[in-house]
């Protein structure tokens, strides 16, 4: 079946040290987002992607970086620069429609990531 | 600059009455609407969207949503909910001046009781 998956699903890590997050469509999207969730709040926008080798910051992408060298792959690096890295992460993807982005997000399970 | 506003953090319904959970955005061109559901320690999944044309849009499991382009709202409703329906969901914008960035309200909680 066609899908998003994130992994891993828990994440637990030390103050100071790196992770990386994994995420992997098979929809033959063109867009992928990384967002983060906290209690109470909104999903927030960290960085997109529409094209492969080619990526956006969003509205908090202090901290984080990505890459985009496949169309499936979107892989997300929490730095040490993070400070207040303990969230929800979500990543997204949804199809280009006639060169405009009308589509909807299809997101994947999430991944949980807990500093301790 | 785009922004979503979900002005009640919960709503409390009866099963089997009719649900509103309400959206109002701000864009700078013309909108893109859409609704998401999420469960519990889940990713959220899409319910419906506006993009043109008729101003109530149906979607998955039994829910509508109505445009308004005057109030600038986007309400989601549900002629008679089930106590499956109790869930978090989140009204997001998409500006066409601003393709790619979907701007997310803060959720409404939705709690169905039997």
């Amino acid at each position: 079946d066609g899908g998003i998956t994130q992994s891993p699903k828990y994440l637990f890590r030390k103050e100071g040290q790196n992770v990386t997050l994994s995420c992997e469509q098979n929809l033959n999207h063109d867009a992928m987002y990384w967002y983060r969730q906290d209690p109470g709040q909104g999903l927030r926008l960290i960085y997109y992607s529409q094209i492969v080798n080619d990526f956006q910051k969003g509205d908090i992408a202090e901290g984080y970086s990505v890459s985009r060298e496949k169309k499936e792959s979107f892989p997300l690096t929490v730095t040490s620069a993070q400070k207040n890295p303990t969230a929800f992460y979500l990543c997204a993807s949804s199809r280009l429609t006639s060169g405009a982005n009308t589509g909807e997000l299809f997101f994947g399970e999430g991944s949980r990531l807990t500093v301790l | 600059a785009q922004s979503v506003a979900q002005p009640e953090d919960q709503v409390n319904v009866a099963e089997g009455n009719p649900l509103t959970v309400k959206c109002t955005y701000s864009v700078s061109g013309n909108p893109y609407l859409f609704w998401y559901v999420q469960y519990p320690n889940r990713g959220l999944q899409f319910l419906l969207k506006y993009i043109t044309g008729d101003n109530l849009v149906k979607g998955s499991y039994g829910f509508e949503a109505e445009f308004n382009k005057s109030q600038t709202s986007f309400h989601l409703k549900k002629p008679s909910a089930l106590v499956s329906d109790s869930a978090l969901y989140f009204c997001a914008v998409r500006d066409t001046a601003n393709a790619g960035k979907s701007t997310f309200g803060d959720g409404t909680t939705l709690t169905v009781k039997p």
